[in-house]
């Protein structure tokens, strides 16, 4: 009931493209919804995050739909460029569990030129 | 990077040794976690803590153990590492926002179990 499942696992998308990563959540009390994007070598660094209480938040060309009768929530990037190619991990946690994330598998995008 | 510094940032190690990683910060936040990240699974909780002296299990903490004898430093000890625990293993610390706690990872230590 805790699990993250993400998709997919890869993703290729030409420069200028639209890139779309999906997730889905059994647990309805997980209350925020963050994703994380990861360089190699590097450690996760925030992107962008979402409340239940809405259903989509853009910050740049980055875009988090999210579906609550669903369960389901995704990331869009828009006019992907190459310097977008990174892994993508989506995540949800309980606000009243200290914050505690559980992880989506990832997926690795890559952006050609 | 919220001023988290992970360290060793690489250690090779024999099965059957004590490996002891270290995390630091230097914010004072009050929660810190160890995740490992391994192809396939993304990352998962090890431990994490609330305070000093104050810790608790995450998913995947066989194995492992903690301790936080300062609010700035999170110890993660494998006892007797074995192969199954070479991973990157990240340290976080969480920090309150409009939206929640939300976390910033360390660098990560790349860990080799022989």
């Amino acid at each position: 009931q805790q699990q993250v499942k993400q998709s997919p696992q890869s993703l290729i998308v030409q420069k200028g493209g639209i890139s779309i990563i999906n997730c889905a959540y059994e647990n309805t009390a997980f209350d925020y919804f963050p994703w994380y994007q990861q360089f190699p070598g590097k450690g996760p660094a925030l992107l962008i995050a979402i409340r239940p209480d809405v259903s989509e938040k853009k910050e740049g060309r980055f875009t988090i739909s999210f579906n609550k009768s669903a369960k389901q929530f995704s990331l869009h990037i828009m006019d992907s460029q190459p310097g977008d190619s990174a892994t993508y991990f989506c995540a949800a946690s309980f606000h009243n569990q200290g914050g505690k994330l559980i992880f989506g598998q990832g997926t690795e995008l890559s952006v050609k030129p | 990077d919220a001023g988290i510094t992970q360290s060793p940032r690489h250690k090779v190690t024999e099965t059957g040794t004590p490996v002891t990683l270290r995390c630091h910060q230097t914010e004072n936040h009050r929660y810190m976690y160890w995740y490992r990240q391994d192809p396939g699974h993304g990352l998962r909780l090890i431990h994490y803590s609330y305070g000093v002296k104050d810790t608790d299990k995450g998913e995947v903490s066989d194995g492992y153990s903690v301790s936080r004898s300062k609010t700035e430093d999170f110890l993660l000890t494998l006892e007797s590492a074995t192969s199954s625990q070479t991973s990157v293993y990240f340290c976080a610390i969480s920090e309150s926002s409009s939206l929640g706690e939300t976390q910033y990872f360390g660098p990560g230590t790349r860990l080799l179990v022989l």
